[in-house]
């Protein structure tokens, strides 16, 4: 596609419910990003993915946070056990390779009740 | 870590005015400062960056200055129009890390 895809747009969940986000990177982009913006606040790196390895997991808050990529491209962001403080919006990027620059997609607008 | 701190976190400028949006950095190791635009409902739009090997870099109305020895670095933008408001948020990255370390964002409004 164009741009970096993301869905769903919009999630509403019960707490303690396990919740799933998909990314779909630019096609060709090797290297993949998730991070977190909470409501007014500027955004907090989770996962970095180079191909299918993640050689950066530091951002990850919990073990209830994990994600994967497969065939180099799409990655799914999954957290189990959601909590109250799980609601942000999560955001993907992705670049051509890790040096240079991150493009975004729009985001999954998580909300748990 | 790297920590970047922004100000202002808002900003009211007057259409055909220029607004200016600094950030400071802490890790003298970072290369590479990138400004996004986000407006509401979307993802950071990236508008301009620089690296570190260089001072200045414009784009039509768009500049970015880097300031190495005070780590510090700064979006200018001239001749501001109503589309131009939005929030921006500045970042920082060192040649060892992935990531991007983000500021706060600046709120920037451009009134009639």
């Amino acid at each position: 596609g164009a741009g970096v895809s993301q869905s769903p747009s919009n999630k509403v969940t019960e707490k303690g419910k396990d919740v799933e986000l998909r990314c779909d990177p630019i096609s060709g982009h090797t290297a993949l990003y998730w991070y977190r913006q909470s409501l007014g606040q500027g955004l907090e790196f989770l996962i970095y993915f180079q191909g299918n390895s993640a050689p950066d997991k530091s951002g990850l808050p919990s073990d209830r946070f994990s994600a994967e990529r497969t065939g180099g491209s799409v990655s799914t962001l999954t957290i189990q056990r959601t909590q109250q403080e799980d609601s942000a919006v999560y955001l993907c990027a992705s670049s051509f390779v890790e040096d240079q620059p991150q493009h975004f997609g729009d985001g999954t607008r998580l909300s748990i009740l | 870590g790297e920590n970047v701190e922004q100000h202002p976190s808002t900003l009211s400028v007057q259409e055909g005015d220029s607004a200016v949006i600094k950030c400071t950095y802490s890790d003298s190791a970072s290369n590479y400062f990138p400004w996004y635009k986000q407006e509401l409902g979307k993802g950071p739009q990236l508008i301009i960056d620089i690296r570190s090997n260089v001072g200045e870099k414009k784009d039509q109305r768009i500049a970015v200055t880097l300031n190495k020895t005070a780590k510090h670095f700064s979006l200018h933008i001239t001749e501001t129009q109503p589309e131009d408001s939005a929030v921006y948020f500045c970042a920082a990255k060192t040649g060892t890390a992935s990531k991007l370390t983000f500021g706060t964002g600046t709120r920037l409004q451009v009134t009639l």
